[in-house]
């Protein structure tokens, strides 16, 4: 398995631009979490889905973030309008109820910069 | 809220030295606790990971200790290698795949060095 695919890899951005990241997890994951790491919050988690369903989403930090899930493959997360403030690098991982769902696969991470 | 303390927040080791990091936790409800490992561009990855039934976990050079009553853990990187120098984050997570009980709540990460 080739692993979690996240694209892009790095991203530069207009404040009030919409931004769009996507993930592919990897085959045969049932949970899928977004995370955003910056220097100084750290990892956060964003959301959650388990079986495509959002499970919580107590994370995103406001509106102009949302996140979906339309099949077991595809996951994006979206922002509009994008804030300086919204530059981090984002995370998607996945896991697995047979080994553990707390047991994260992380992908390489999309670089957001939002000028 | 900060629910899980790590310290130092970077760390400089001489080859072949130990390295030490510390976490914290507050939420009695955890019993899962991973260490990840992250290194410059990449995502983080899973090193070790220990539940509160065992005080103690070695895997390779990489030890977790777990103190139950102070609610404290510890990483112990035994012969610190320059290849190990990388960001290490704690977690910790509570069991249950339901109402968030897997979610995993991060440590603010360590940056080790490990110089020859």
């Amino acid at each position: 398995d080739a692993g979690v695919i996240q694209s892009p890899r790095h991203e530069v951005t207009e404040m009030g631009q919409e931004v769009t990241l996507r993930c592919k997890p990897i085959s045969g994951h049932d949970y899928l979490f977004w995370y955003r790491q910056t220097m100084m919050r750290g990892l956060e988690l964003l959301i959650y889905f388990n079986n495509n369903v959002p499970i919580d989403d107590s994370g995103m930090p406001e509106d102009r973030f949302s996140a979906k899930m339309p099949n077991a493959s595809f996951s994006t997360l979206k922002i509009q309008p994008s804030e300086p403030r919204d530059s981090a690098v984002y995370f998607c991982a996945s896991s697995w109820t047979g080994s553990g769902a707390n047991v994260l696969t992380f992908g390489a991470g999309s670089r957001l910069t939002v000028l | 809220q900060q629910q899980v303390k790590q310290s130092p927040q970077s760390l400089i080791v001489q080859k072949g030295g130990i390295s030490i990091i510390n976490c914290a936790y507050e939420n009695t409800a955890f019993d899962y606790f991973p260490w990840y490992q992250q290194f410059p561009g990449k995502g983080p990855a899973l090193l070790i990971a220990i539940r509160p039934d065992v005080s103690e976990k070695k895997e390779g050079r990489f030890t977790i200790s777990f103190n139950k009553s102070a609610k404290q853990f510890s990483l112990h990187i035994m012969d610190s290698q320059p290849g190990d120098s990388a960001t290490y984050f704690c977690a910790a997570s509570m069991k249950g795949f339901t109402g968030g009980g897997n979610k995993l709540t991060f440590g603010t990460g360590t940056q080790l060095k490990v110089e020859l």
